[in-house]
């Protein structure tokens, strides 16, 4: 019952932006739309979250749409060591997080 | 940021044994911790909801009595899977949450526990 849409997988070259989109259009008004990253065979890493104002921090941006039923992170310049497996999640407060399959996102030399 | 430590970080047992893995949150309490774990090439599975002071809640389909849960003080969560069998053989993660802000919390994850059973 996973709320979030996400590509099966995507590549980017590095050095260059990695846009990774994320439907949403299900999410009620105090849910947040956090970010996950998980490398290969390490646990989820948390990159970003945000309600409805756009957010950016030393790892990403996250860009909300007006109407919240989407969202995009954005790594400005990705390395090879942003191959990973990146989870969008809705959540609301402290509840319990539900992994969908994610984006598995490659960056290549 | 938060730190969730995790030990052992892999670990191989016979068929029957019992294996336990701890999961503490260094620089933050934790009253809630959460435990999922991961078959290759799927996704992130949670199997139970760790409370301090109180019983797990298991999520539909993870037997109990097989994965023993406790969760002895705010920093700390055990998980341990009794009886083990080669289907067991997992990666198991443990999170737990810390509020960044007003009513959201933020989790963070444990390096994760790569278990074997021969």
């Amino acid at each position: 019952d996973a709320k979030t849409t996400q590509p099966t997988s995507m590549d980017c070259a590095e050095g260059r932006a990695a846009n990774l989109p994320c439907n949403h259009s299900t999410i009620s008004g105090n849910e947040y739309v956090y970010w996950y990253r998980q490398i290969h065979s390490q646990g989820p890493q948390y990159i970003i979250h945000g309600l409805k104002n756009n957010e950016t921090n030393e790892m990403a941006s996250l860009i909300i749409t007006e109407d919240r039923k989407s969202s995009t992170l954005i790594l400005p310049h990705a390395t090879l060591r942003d191959t990973a497996v990146y989870y969008c999640i809705v959540i609301q407060g402290a509840q319990k997080l539900v992994f969908g399959q994610g984006t598995r996102l490659t960056i290549n030399p | 940021g938060a730190v969730v430590s995790q030990h052992p970080s892999w670990v191989i047992c016979k068929s029957g044994t019992s294996v336990k893995i701890e999961c503490r949150s260094l620089d933050f309490q934790a009253t809630t911790m959460f435990w999922y774990r991961q078959f290759p090439k799927q996704s992130l599975m949670l199997m139970a909801t760790s409370n301090e002071g109180s019983k797990a809640t298991y999520e539909q389909g993870v037997e109990k009595d097989k994965f023993l849960i406790n969760h002895a003080s705010l920093t700390l969560s055990t998980l341990t899977v009794t009886s083990a069998h080669p289907e067991d053989s997992s990666f198991y993660i443990c999170s737990a949450p810390k509020r960044l802000a007003v009513s959201t919390d933020t989790q963070y994850f444990g390096p994760g526990t790569r278990l074997t059973v021969l």
